[in-house]
């Protein structure tokens, strides 16, 4: 098992600029989220989709934030446009069916918007 | 208040130590516990797993839930340079699951 796979792990922008960040969940998981981590907020809950469909978006920032998942196997985050204060790592995770169910995290993109 | 409070530490043992990490929480419908142990530019990976109250053992590690305390902590006996991370408490009831800040752990050689 390949594990949850992000792309790009690294991304420096200049302000005002369009950020895709991509995300392949693990085969046969339902669920996939997106986290936001910084050292002054930790892990933040951004969207969360359940079968490809999006759940909750409260965690979202603003309007300048997207996210799509077009099937089962891939989902996207774009923020348009970027500013400083995006600068983050942000993380995908996916989990199978099961309230209980543990997350399983990619390795995250790490994002500079300078 | 948050629903979940973690010391960030930092906290530095050495090797060889007993290490004891905690979380509070204040939500009584969180039934499902987990740490997860975060490796510099990693993502958190799953640890320790619990539902409701008790112990689990692992190795090396024991997790502990106090649902009358709304207490849950994590221990590491003999600890490694290699535990060396920063160690985050989730927790969970029926809607989406919560983190704790991470406490960023050195095992001193």
């Amino acid at each position: 098992d390949a594990g949850v796979i992000q792309s790009p792990r690294h991304e420096v922008t200049e302000m005002g600029q369009e950020v895709t960040l991509r995300c392949k969940p693990i085969s046969g998981h339902d669920y996939l989220f997106w986290y936001r981590q910084t050292m002054m907020r930790g892990l933040e809950l951004l969207i969360y989709f359940n079968n490809n469909v999006p759940i909750d978006d409260s965690g979202m920032p603003e309007d300048r934030f997207s996210a799509k998942m077009p099937n089962a196997s891939f989902s996207t985050l774009k923020i348009q446009p970027s500013e400083p204060r995006d600068s983050a790592v942000y993380f995908c995770a996916s989990r199978p069916q099961g309230s209980g169910s543990p997350l399983h995290f990619g390795n995250g993109t790490r994002l500079t918007v300078t | 208040q948050k629903e979940v409070e973690q010391d960030p530490g930092p906290l530095s043992v050495p090797e060889g130590a007993i290490v004891s990490l905690n979380c509070t929480y204040s939500n009584s419908a969180f039934q499902y516990f987990m740490w997860y142990r975060q490796y510099s530019r990693k993502g958190p990976e799953l640890l320790m797993y619990t539902y409701s109250s008790g112990n689990k053992e692992d190795g090396r590690f024991t997790a502990q839930v106090d649902k009358s305390s709304k207490y849950i902590s994590l221990f590491i006996r003999d600890s490694q340079p290699s535990d060396s991370a920063t160690y985050l408490c989730a927790m969970k009831g029926a809607q989406k699951l919560v983190f704790g800040q991470g406490t960023r752990l050195t095992i001193n050689p």
